[in-house]
């Protein structure tokens, strides 16, 4: 079967950094998607990784090893706003999407 | 630019009623596609619809039914509503680029009785 593993959720300190841990098997891989969803909204789209390595946005940042079936979303300088939940997916050999079931992000002051 | 809306918000229903949850977008995206999203659980593809004038059964489809008559609607219909499909349906289209980024609409929330 396929599956998408992430913690349920973290807590960090505002100002600091906290890295999201995803792991996944998965029916074939054609990429790696991280999306934000704060409480009540949509999900948006934060990210993509098709290579192996790092991605650098900003202050977000997301890495994968595709050997390893593992990726990780890093938040730097982390802000009150980044309170959200943080979902992995990944696109299978049918070019559909598998989702993590998230990680709700607790940002303390 | 609104991207995609849907409609209704949110929706108490009876069970044994039907009900059509809309989904419209202005991006000219050719692909579309309807998730719910429950507690715990990650996003689970209901149908989809990779152009108009065609569909697909996602994951989990039984008790849904969808329509592509053209590029910007589609609407995801419940024939009769069960408890179990409690729960908040978003919309999302994409338009076939390189990544294929799914866009998402605000969500229905839906409650059956």
């Amino acid at each position: 079967g396929q599956n998408i593993d992430q913690p349920t959720e973290m807590t960090a300190t505002e100002g600091a950094i906290v890295q999201i841990n995803c792991t996944y098997q998965t029916s074939g891989f054609n990429g790696l998607f991280w999306y934000q969803q704060h409480a009540g909204e949509a999900p948006t789209f934060l990210s993509y990784n098709v290579l192996d390595g790092l991605e650098e946005k900003g202050r977000f940042s997301s890495f994968l090893s595709r050997s390893k079936g593992y990726s990780y979303l890093l938040l730097k300088e982390l802000q009150m706003k980044d309170s959200a939940s943080y979902l992995c997916a990944v696109e299978d050999s049918n070019y559909q999407l598998i989702w993590g079931a998230g990680t709700k992000l607790i940002i303390k002051p | 630019t609104a991207g995609i809306t849907q409609a209704p918000t949110s929706q108490i229903l009876a069970a044994g009623r039907s009900m059509t949850l809309r989904c419209t977008q202005d991006m000219r995206h050719n692909a579309m596609y309807w998730y719910r999203q429950d507690l715990g659980l990650g996003l689970r593809l209901i149908h989809y619809s990779n152009t108009a004038g065609t569909t697909g059964k996602g994951e989990v489809p039984d008790g849904y039914s969808v329509s592509r008559a053209n590029t910007d609607d589609f609407p995801l219909t419940l024939a009769s509503a069960v408890p179990s499909q409690t729960s908040v349906y978003f919309c999302a289209s994409s338009d076939g680029g390189d990544p294929d980024t799914q866009y998402f609409g605000p969500g229905t929330r839906l409650t059956v009785l």
